[in-house]
């Protein structure tokens, strides 16, 4: 299967700085990206969508200026937690999609994931 | 909106024995079913996927149904081991109105398995 790379794996930061996380489509290119978020012992909840070339869509009750997304690339999606507060530590996941045919749902495929800590 | 609940929250078995994990979803119309294991702290491992079409996937001691209708999944794993301990996490893939799927999915909150020795 394709392998999707997210950078960092662990960070820690203090309070009210700014931590960019990358999600890399490492041997195919991704039109689509979805940024999840998890809670200890929680699920999985999607944040966003993020479209090449175009702004992120967000689900509802995610601040956008909070989490920004910026989605250059084919092969590579950025969210960006903004004046990060101890209640922003989580653990943050993407998925990419990826285009095969027309038609075509498109096969997801997970990176390992990004645990942010923010003291 | 699609809400999908997962039965046991925990489940704690003996070294051997088979056991069934319970998903159920409150909207039928998906494009798909997937099941994923996580390790603690750990990303997500992709374990079966079920298309809408289908009624049940294998792979090794693996086996998951699919009852589209009833809004019902199950996972069955036999002769469970020591390694099977993980999160188990069933998720569904919306249908677009045109058939296809944009992508997204509903995790139902997991069901966290510990096979003791």
């Amino acid at each position: 299967g394709a392998v999707v790379s997210q950078h960092p794996s662990r960070v820690i930061c203090k309070s009210g700085t700014s931590v960019k996380i990358e999600c890399r489509s490492l041997d195919f290119q991704a039109t689509t990206m979805f940024w999840y978020r998890q809670f200890p012992k929680k699920s999985l909840m999607l944040m966003a969508t993020s479209n090449e070339g175009s702004k992120a869509t967000y689900e509802q009750g995610v601040e956008k200026d909070k989490f920004l997304i910026n989605h250059a690339s084919l092969t590579l999606s950025t969210l960006t937690v903004t004046s990060a507060h101890p209640e922003d530590s989580s653990f943050y996941i993407c998925s990419a999609r990826v285009w095969r045919d027309r038609g075509s749902a498109g096969e997801l495929f997970f990176g390992e994931g990004s645990r942010l800590t923010v003291l | 909106k699609q809400e999908v609940t997962q039965i046991p929250a925990a489940l704690s078995v003996p070294e051997g024995e088979n056991l069934v994990l319970n998903c159920s979803f409150t909207d039928s119309a998906i494009y798909n079913l997937q099941w994923f294991r996580q390790d603690p702290g750990k990303g997500l491992t992709s374990l079966l996927l079920i298309q809408s079409s289908q009624r049940e996937q294998t792979s090794g001691r693996l086996n998951a149904s699919l009852d589209k209708s009833s809004g019902r999944s199950t996972l069955y794993i036999a002769a469970s081991q020591p390694g099977d301990s993980a999160t188990y996490l069933c998720a569904v893939r919306q249908v677009n109105a045109g058939g296809t799927s944009y992508g997204k999915l509903t995790f139902g909150q997991g069901t966290i398995l510990t096979v003791h020795p």
